[in-house]
Parts: structure tokens; sequence; C-alpha cells
């Protein structure tokens, strides 16, 4: 899968905002989509793994959809705090193991 | 889930010289990646790390400058050869856990190399 664009590129909001952000991606040979949150000096971390159609995921204040048939995830940040400043890629996949990742948006969330 | 550890977390090496990456984790996993990513890019396949075989590299990475081992089932390498400054970026190594839809990679911390 190729062509996978995140926006917005950055993001800055005050802490108790709630924020959301889209991965569009080719909606042909879908798979899975995969959403990670990297904070700086540590590992990415998996958030959510998604193959439906209309899926929804909930992690907490985090939250995230998926339209595989016109190509688009959102991820939601309900209240956000300052801990939940990182960058968050998604990676759609085709099948198989290879996991195509967007440019990412880096959130920062400030007091 | 997996737990993966890298070293060294950062380097600043000289151009012309190599860097080998450690990667282990801590349970036995089937499928293990190296990623590179470069400043303002996305992060990067450069190889599937094959036990027991050749890595499998994507479109634009070689084994004369990536050179990658899988001895075992826990541990895999990442050598950068000759390197010069365009060689500057995150490496992270990864591994795969679960099956069919629930797969998932698991992600090491990362080497920040900056090549001078």
């Amino acid at each position: 899968i190729l062509n996978v664009e995140q926006s917005p590129q950055s993001l800055h909001v005050q802490e108790g905002d709630s924020t959301n952000f889209t991965c569009s991606f080719p909606s042909s040979n879908f798979y899975a989509l995969h959403w990670y949150r990297w904070e700086t000096a540590k590992s990415p971390e998996a958030l959510f793994v998604m193959t439906l159609n209309g899926d929804e995921k909930k992690k907490g204040r985090i939250s995230a959809t998926l339209n595989t048939k016109e190509g688009y995830s959102y991820l939601y940040i309900k209240g956000s705090q300052p801990e939940d400043s990182a960058t968050y890629l998604c990676a759609p996949t085709g099948g198989g193991n290879k996991l195509t990742f967007g440019t990412g948006t880096q959130l920062k969330v400030e007091l | 889930s997996a737990v993966i550890s890298q070293k060294p977390s950062r380097d600043i090496c000289q151009r012309g010289t190599s860097l080998t990456i450690q990667c282990q984790v801590d349970s036995q996993v089937t499928m293990m990646f190296w990623y590179r990513q470069q400043p303002g890019q996305s992060l990067t396949l450069i190889a599937t790390a094959n036990q027991g075989s050749e890595a499998t590299y994507e479109s634009g990475f070689v084994i004369d400058k990536f050179p990658i081992s899988r001895p075992n089932l826990t541990f895999s390498t990442l050598t950068v050869s000759n390197m010069s400054p365009e060689d500057s970026s995150i490496y992270l190594c990864s591994a795969q856990s679960g099956t069919g839809y629930q797969e998932t990679q698991y992600f090491g911390p990362g080497t920040r190399l900056l090549v001078l």
C-alpha cells in the first residue's frame, strides 16, 4: 500500500481539549490498519489494529474509527493531557507483514 | 506482546565506517523487521530478518549496504556499512506477535545514528 497520508502534520492543543486527526489510504487491497503512538526516545506503542469497515475501537480517552470503502481512519483524543504529547502514526497493510507508515501527526498538549 | 531492546541507543560515527545495531526480543518470534526513519520522513521498512536464511530486502535497500543477521528466534543485527551523512536516521527493529487480523508489530526504542 502506497500513498498513506496523515493530517494535520502537527497540532498544538490546550490541556482538556478534544482533538482528532486523519489517516488516508488507498481503499483497494486493504487488510488492516494499525495506529501507533511514538513518544520521543521511546518505542512506538501499538494502539489499535482495525480491520472491518465501520469498526470503532477505544482505549481510555483514545478512540479510532475506520472506513475501508473510502479509505480513511480517524483517531480521537478526548480531554487531551500533556502525556498525550507524541507522534501518532498510522500504517495500513494490504496483507502479509508489510506496514506502510504515514509521516505521522505530531501532537503537543500544552498546559 | 513482545518487549524489545536495542543497542546502542545512539551513536555518532564518521563517514566510511560501519555500525552494527543489535535487537533482542524477550520471547521467540517468527518475524523480525528493520526500519529506518530519516529526518522528516516516514518509517520505512528496510528488510525482513529471516531466521536461518538471508534477509528479504525492500526496494532500494541492498545486502551489501545493510547486512542483517538472524541467528535465532530472539535476536537480530543490522549493520549500516560504509556510512555517509545520508544514513543519519533512527533505526528500529520490530517483532511480530499475534495471529491473523490481530497480528501486531512491536518496536524497539530505536537507535539514533548521526554520521558526520
